[in-house]
């Protein structure tokens, strides 16, 4: 199994650019959420979703919007970049409904820096 | 929401057994304690989770205080690739069905050879 994939690994953008990082995962899981990490830090919650067309805002949702369309694919847009979202971006998945079994699944993560 | 305190960093020895601490002394009654770990230059990894009972597993034990304000994360025998951070996270419901897990700063364990 290919787990949750990040699309790019690395991006350096202006300020004022726009741009999605891609997530994908093929476990099927109903729960996909965004991190970011700056550096020396913990992670973040930027936006999550429990399911298509269910999104909702985490701690840090400024200056980003989320879909979610389908079940496999949770993108992250920045509408106009700025230096201050230079981080790490992570994304997570798992399943939903039953704390039992619910673990993260996060994605190797995607380097952005905003010049 | 309901936090988590735990000591910057930690050191252990190889081969020794290592107890990392975690106080969450403003748990609810349905907030469940998990526990990752992120090595160097990568995503955070699933390490183990409960609720009320100690917990084991392949890769660790979690052993959680009768009064669930306490928990702490044990590694049998630390290995020089157990070196990572290790975040202790409550798992609580946010309302309308949906649900947060949040990474404070997290304990850095270095193992020494």
């Amino acid at each position: 199994n290919a787990g949750v994939t990040q699309t790019p690994k690395f991006q350096v953008l202006k300020t004022g650019q726009s741009m999605t990082l891609q997530c994908a995962q093929d476990m099927n899981h109903e729960y996909m959420s965004w991190y970011r990490q700056d550096p020396g830090m913990g992670l973040r919650l930027i936006h999550y979703s429990v399911g298509a067309g269910i999104t909702d805002q985490g701690e840090v949702p400024n200056g980003y919007n989320v879909s979610r369309s389908t079940t496999e694919d949770f993108p992250l847009r920045l509408l106009s970049a700025a230096p201050s979202q230079t981080s790490v971006y992570f994304c997570a998945s798992s399943s939903w409904g039953s704390a039992t079994n619910e673990k993260l699944f996060f994605g190797s993560g995607t380097q952005l820096s905003v010049l | 929401d309901a936090k988590t305190t735990q000591p910057n960093s930690m050191e252990s020895n190889e081969e020794e057994p290592v107890h990392l601490p975690c106080n969450h002394s403003t748990i609810s009654g349905t907030d469940y304690i998990h526990w990752y770990r992120q090595l160097p230059s990568q995503g955070p990894e699933y390490v183990i989770h409960g609720l009320t009972s100690n917990v084991n597993n392949r890769m660790a034990s979690l052993a959680i205080a009768e009064d669930r304000k306490s928990s702490t994360l044990i590694l049998h025998r630390a290995t020089l690739r157990d070196a990572a951070v290790y975040y202790c996270i409550l798992r609580g419901y946010s309302g309308a069905g949906s649900y947060q897990l949040t990474f404070g700063k997290g304990t850095k364990l270095s193992v020494i050879p």
